[in-house]
């Protein structure tokens, strides 16, 4: 069936640093790709989305781009900020249904 | 502003009892998802709806069941409650279509003694 593998946690950075979280598919067809954050005490949120190979999704300074020959989608942000601290999730919907199927999820921590 | 809203932040339980988890969204939106969110798990899909009436196991269903008699309205019942159901839950819903955004809730912490 589909599923999303990514990055395991918990991932500490200083302030500024440049933050890569991985994240792999198993899918059939083409599928759409998306990024979800859960900041703490709240729920999940979009954060970016893909949904053809070769598209990149960008928003408040991060970025992934949909590499289907790889089956990845990593996030990516060059200057990380204390408040870009949160749950950060993978997810694709694919199939006639459109399930959204989530990674585990990468909790990511910025240090001042 | 979409709004997805869980009818309690948080609940305890016994265990055997039957407990209801209530689901409103206010979008029009034909999906609506259950999951279950615990440390290391990730979020994992119990049961979706893209209907009235209409509903889909998903990779967890054991022990729990599902009734969408709106389109506005999903519910999750836990119909013996134990404890290993003690987690927290997430509504979700979106638009028909696999490109569409989905739209959370706050989530229910459900404890189970």
């Amino acid at each position: 069936g589909d599923s999303v593998t990514q990055m395991e946690g918990p991932v500490t950075l200083s302030e500024e640093a440049f933050l890569t979280i991985n994240c792999t598919y198993t899918a059939t067809g083409y599928p759409s790709l998306f990024w979800y954050v859960q900041y703490p005490g709240e729920g999940l949120q979009l954060l970016l989305k893909a949904t053809k190979a070769d598209d990149k999704g960008s928003n408040k300074g991060f970025e992934a781009t949909y590499r289907k020959e790889t089956t990845s989608f990593h996030l990516e942000k060059g200057s990380v900020q204390v408040s870009d601290s949160a749950v950060y999730f993978c997810a694709l919907s694919a199939g006639n249904d459109y399930k959204l199927s989530f990674g585990a999820g990468t909790t990511v921590t910025v240090r001042a | 502003d979409v709004k997805v809203t869980q009818s309690s932040r948080y609940l305890v339980k016994r265990t055997g009892e039957k407990v209801f988890l209530e689901c409103v969204q206010d979008m029009d939106h034909e999906n609506m998802f259950w999951y279950r969110q615990d440390p290391g798990l990730g979020l994992r899909l119990i049961y979706f709806s893209y209907d009235v009436k209409m509903k889909e196991k998903g990779d967890i269903p054991e022990g729990y069941s599902v009734s969408r008699e709106k389109k506005e309205r999903f519910s999750l019942i836990l119909e013996s409650a134990s404890t290993n159901q003690t987690s927290m839950y997430l509504c979700a819903s979106s638009l028909w279509g696999a490109s569409t955004e989905a739209f959370f809730g706050q989530g229910t912490r459900l404890t189970v003694v």
